[in-house]
C-alpha cells in the first residue's frame, strides 16, 4: 500500500497564478516526520522542509506555504505567484520508522509546468 | 558552503562493463545513502552506510556494491550494467540515522548504459 499519495501527476499554471500541490500520507505511528523536496530539470534534490507530527502549525517562506493537518493525513503545499524557475518535480515524503532506519517513503512526485 | 558533491555528472559505459560513480560530502554527515531514480518515478534507495556499517535494501540487486572508505567519500560500483540500470543515481547524507533526519542530496550521475 502506498504511504504518501500525490494524486495530481502534472499541473500547468501561467505564470503569477497559485498551485497547490496535495500529499496525503498514511502511517499508524504517532511520532513520524513529512518532507518536501524540489526536484528541477538539472536532477538534484532540493530539501524545502521538514515537519513533524506534533507541530501543526503552517509555515510560510517566500512564496511558499504548508499546509500540515493531521485529522485528514494531509500535508499540502502552496506556491504563490508562481515563475518559471518553479517549474520541477515536487516529492512529498514520510520517514515513520524507528530509531537506526531513515528510511523515507516518497509519493511519486508532482510535476509542475509554469507557463511564462 | 557544505555540500554533498558527485561526479561525474554524467556517464556513460557498455553493457557489462563496470562503472563507479562517487559521492563526496563536506557535510561531516556520519550516514550516506545511494538512491535510483529512473525515469518519471521516485527515488529508491539501494542502501545506506551509517559510520562504516553497510545496510542493504532486501530488493537491491547483488549487481550494485559500495565502499565507504572515509567519512568523506562513499562509491556505487555495478559490477555488470545492464540496459535496465540506466537511470539517476543519487547520493545523500544525514548526520543520524533516526527517523527524521533530513537527508541532503547531491546532484546526481546519470547512467547510460549503450
Amino acid at each position: 500500500a502506498q504511504k504518501v499519495t500525490q494524486a495530481q501527476t502534472e499541473i500547468s499554471v501561467v505564470e503569477k497564478e497559485d498551485v497547490t500541490l496535495d500529499c496525503v500520507y498514511e502511517t499508524r505511528d504517532t511520532t513520524y516526520y513529512l518532507f518536501w523536496y524540489k526536484q528541477p530539470p538539472s536532477g538534484e534534490l532540493v530539501f524545502l522542509i521538514r515537519r513533524n507530527s506534533f507541530d501543526e502549525q503552517n509555515e510560510i517562506s517566500g512564496r511558499y506555504s504548508w499546509n500540515f493537518q493531521k485529522s485528514t493525513s494531509s500535508f499540502n503545499f502552496t506556491i504563490t505567484a508562481s515563475q518559471v524557475v518553479d517549474s520541477a518535480v515536487y516529492f512529498c515524503a514520510l520517514s515513520e520508522a524507528p530509531y537506526g532506519n531513515n528510511r523515507l517513503a516518497f509519493g511519486k512526485g508532482n510535476q509542475v509546468v509554469v507557463i511564462p | 558552503d557544505a555540500m554533498v558533491i558527485q561526479n561525474p555528472r554524467y556517464q556513460v559505459t557498455q553493457f557489462g562493463k563496470p562503472v563507479t560513480l562517487s559521492c563526496s560530502q563536506t557535510l561531516n554527515h556520519n550516514v550516506m545513502y545511494w538512491y535510483q531514480q529512473k525515469s518519471s518515478q521516485a527515488p529508491k534507495l539501494l542502501f545506506h552506510y551509517y559510520d562504516k556499517d553497510f545496510n542493504n535494501e532486501a530488493d537491491t540487486p547483488d549487481n550494485f556494491q559500495s565502499r565507504r572508505p572515509n567519512t568523506s567519500f562513499c562509491f556505487l560500483d555495478i559490477r555488470s550494467p545492464g540496459l535496465g540500470d540506466a537511470a539517476m543515481y543519487l547520493c545523500a547524507t544525514s548526520r543520524d540515522r533516526g527517523r527524521g533526519e533530513t537527508q541532503y542530496f547531491g546532484p546526481g550521475t546519470r547512467l547510460l548504459v549503450l
